[in-house]
């Protein structure tokens, strides 16, 4: 059981480039999020999904897209990578909207974009 | 995180009790938590606090809630070395979306 796992751990772009992040996660949960994480900023969620096919915006959605193709899968995507994107980029997952029930997060993808 | 406010850095002896404090504005929130996050690493959740809860206490943990001032605090007993870390105060929001605050870098002096 690896939990929540997220591919690449580091990773440098140019700006224009793009690249997508993946997450995955065998716990069998539903929901799953991608947050980026700047100094002084906390978390900020991006995007969000509550189960296989769907996809919501979090609070800081633009840049990026998402695809939660497979329950177990979570897609980042950068089309058009930009300086301001350079951070870290965590997953997490949850078995519902029982707030009770913690996230698990991935140990996240250092992302530079020159 | 603007709604979930924490002071940026704390330090404290080893053996000492740290006490990291968050305040946030959504009085609407019904659970707040704290995760910790260990160097290179993703966030751990901690412990959590149901809004209509004063304390909570595990183990060397004890979490305080003032409802009124919208004002929540981390003590940890006992300080040591390997609670060094950044802390982040957490509401919980719709779905299950958590509000973090910008986190509160603990330093354990030994």
């Amino acid at each position: 059981n690896a939990g929540v796992t997220q591919t690449p751990k580091f990773r440098v772009l140019k700006t224009g480039q793009s690249m997508t992040l993946l997450c995955a996660q065998d716990m069998n949960h539903e929901y799953m999020y991608w947050y980026r994480q700047d100094p002084g900023m906390g978390l900020r969620l991006i995007h969000y999904s509550v189960g296989e096919g769907t996809t919501a915006k979090g609070e800081v959605p633009d840049g990026y897209n998402v695809s939660r193709l497979k329950k177990q899968n979570f897609l980042l995507g950068l089309e058009s990578a930009a300086p301001s994107q350079t951070s870290v980029y965590f997953c997490a997952s949850s078995y519902g909207a029982d707030l009770t029930e913690p996230q698990h997060f991935g140990d996240g993808t250092r992302l530079s974009i020159l | 995180g603007e709604d979930v406010e924490q002071s940026l850095f704390l330090s404290v002896r080893e053996g000492d009790s740290s006490v990291i404090n968050c305040t946030y504005t959504d009085s609407s929130s019904t659970y707040l938590y704290w995760y910790k996050q260990e160097p290179g690493a993703g966030l751990q959740l901690l412990t959590y606090i149901f809004s209509n809860m004063d304390m909570k206490q595990d183990q060397r943990l004890t979490v305080l809630l003032n409802k009124k001032d919208k004002h929540l605090s981390l003590r940890i007993a006992d300080t040591q070395t390997g609670d060094s870390a950044i802390y982040f105060c957490a509401r919980g929001g719709a779905t299950n979306k958590l509000i973090f605050g910008t986190g509160t870098l603990l330093a354990v002096q030994p």
